[in-house]
């Protein structure tokens, strides 16, 4: 079975800041990887998918990049907004998958 | 975005069953479960189309997976419940893309209770 790692666990940011979070895969999975934030009390959502496409109606400032088994989810400039936990997973085993542990982002 | 519907919460006790519904629309659904504080989990998933479903070997024996008739709606059944089930218990459908499949749409999530 594919792990996941992501690091940190946790970090503390202010608005305005760029924050980025790693993922990393057990093994070579391509650019199957996907990101996504999830806001207590409610479901993820998708942020990118395929390493580095950006979901419709995501914005600009989140960009991921990536392939193999590094991979980065970036936010250019922290908003409110953005205060979250956010989840890496691979699809490279599809239809079977596994979720990173998670990163939370709160406030400094 | 838009969300899937998901059955109400549901409070069990250690050794019953729990069944989960999710409207699809003909979908295939995918499972995945979030015990209180802790990441998220995949289970399982199940083509709609052909009835064919996959099960993460931590769940094997224990989860069931069908559609309704006119496969308008996916269940999550889970047998021989234990407190470490406590969690909510989300559906979703996915995308595909070369070479990758996300998650697309995500239920509001079931928040299933195992307490005696």
């Amino acid at each position: 079975d594919i792990q996941m790692t992501q690091s940190p666990s946790s970090l503390s940011a202010s608005v305005g800041d760029r924050v980025t979070i790693i993922c990393r895969a057990s093994q070579n999975i391509g650019t199957s990887l996907n990101w996504y934030q999830q806001k207590p009390g409610e479901a993820p959502k998708v942020l990118i998918y395929g390493a580095s496409d950006l979901y419709s109606g995501v914005p600009l400032r989140f960009s991921g990049s990536g392939s193999g088994t590094e991979f980065t989810l970036s936010i250019s400039s922290l908003q409110l907004e953005d205060f979250a936990t956010y989840y890496c997973q691979e699809s490279h085993s599809a239809p079977r998958f596994t979720f990173g542990p998670g990163t939370k982002v709160d406030v400094k | 975005q838009v969300q899937l519907e998901q059955s109400g919460a549901e409070v069990k006790k250690p050794g019953a069953s729990v069944k989960v519904s999710c409207e699809a629309s003909g979908s295939d659904i995918n499972w995945v479960r979030q015990a209180p504080g802790q990441g998220l989990e995949w289970m399982g998933w199940m083509d709609s189309n052909s009835g064919y479903a996959g099960v993460g070997q931590k769940f094997v024996g224990r989860l069931t997976l069908t559609t309704s008739a006119s496969r308008d709606t996916a269940y999550m059944g889970l047998a021989n419940l234990r407190s470490e089930d406590t969690a909510v218990y989300y559906c979703a459908t996915v995308g595909i893309t070369l070479n990758n499949w996300y998650f697309r749409l995500w239920g509001r999530g079931t928040l299933v209770t195992v307490s005696s």
